[in-house]
């Protein structure tokens, strides 16, 4: 399985929370991953967890893994304009593990209204 | 930190000429990736590299070849480029927690 699914939109109003939400593949997936991407510009890590956490905080950022469901979320806090960019989720698992190949979403484009 | 460059930002080819994409590492990575992003489709990895001269096709290297002569120079090869190959086309390497790092892309159109 090569889907990794991520809806394609979500506008917030600044200062609100943002939560961007993935359904990845497979349950075996060690490496989970967030990336954003600026316009024009290539992918900027923002965090990564492993399979056998359920959270990870880092500042305004909040990652929740839910394993049964294969469910993997990104809330960004107190949301900024600079915050508008486009999210992908990525995972690792299988023989990919091996090869360091990475599985992305489309992409959630987030706008952020002033 | 790591650093990821690619050749150019922007580059304009006209059908059939063959064009080069040059992608090059600081951190002594051995994996290396290339993969292409069109608007609604994502990232499509094109091939990737796990050692030098070792290379295996990603899901879409028709049209396309790669060369990795040293550990930190990927090239990305479109042997007679064509309108469909208008893209932007970005290069990865593999971290220690296998995490990609990314360089700042390539704009190609191809008229």
């Amino acid at each position: 399985g090569e889907d990794v699914e991520q809806s394609l939109f979500l506008s917030v109003r600044e200062g609100d929370s943002s939560v961007i939400n993935c359904t990845y593949t497979d349950s075996s997936s060690t490496y989970l991953y967030w990336y954003k991407q600026e316009p024009g510009a290539g992918l900027q890590l923002l965090t990564y967890i492993f399979s056998n956490m359920d959270m990870k905080q880092d500042q305004r950022l909040t990652v929740l893994l839910n394993k049964k469901d294969k469910h993997l979320s990104l809330r960004i806090a107190d949301t900024q304009t600079g915050d508008s960019a486009i999210y992908f989720c990525a995972e690792m698992y299988g023989r990919g593990s091996t090869l360091g190949r990475l599985y992305f979403g489309r992409g959630t484009q987030l706008t952020v209204w002033p | 930190d790591v650093k990821v460059t690619q050749s150019s930002r922007y580059l304009v080819k006209r059908t059939g000429e063959k064009v080069f994409l040059e992608c090059v590492q600081d951190m002594d990575h051995e994996n290396m990736f290339w993969y292409r992003q069109d608007p609604g489709l994502g990232l499509r990895l094109i091939y990737f590299s796990y050692d030098v001269k070792m290379k295996e096709k990603g899901d879409i290297p028709e049209g396309y070849s790669v060369s990795r002569e040293k550990k930190e120079r990927f090239s990305l090869i479109l042997e007679s480029a064509s309108t469909n190959q208008t893209s932007m086309y970005l290069c990865a390497t593999r971290g220690r927690y296998n995490e990609q790092f990314f360089g700042p892309g390539t704009r190609l159109t191809v008229l």
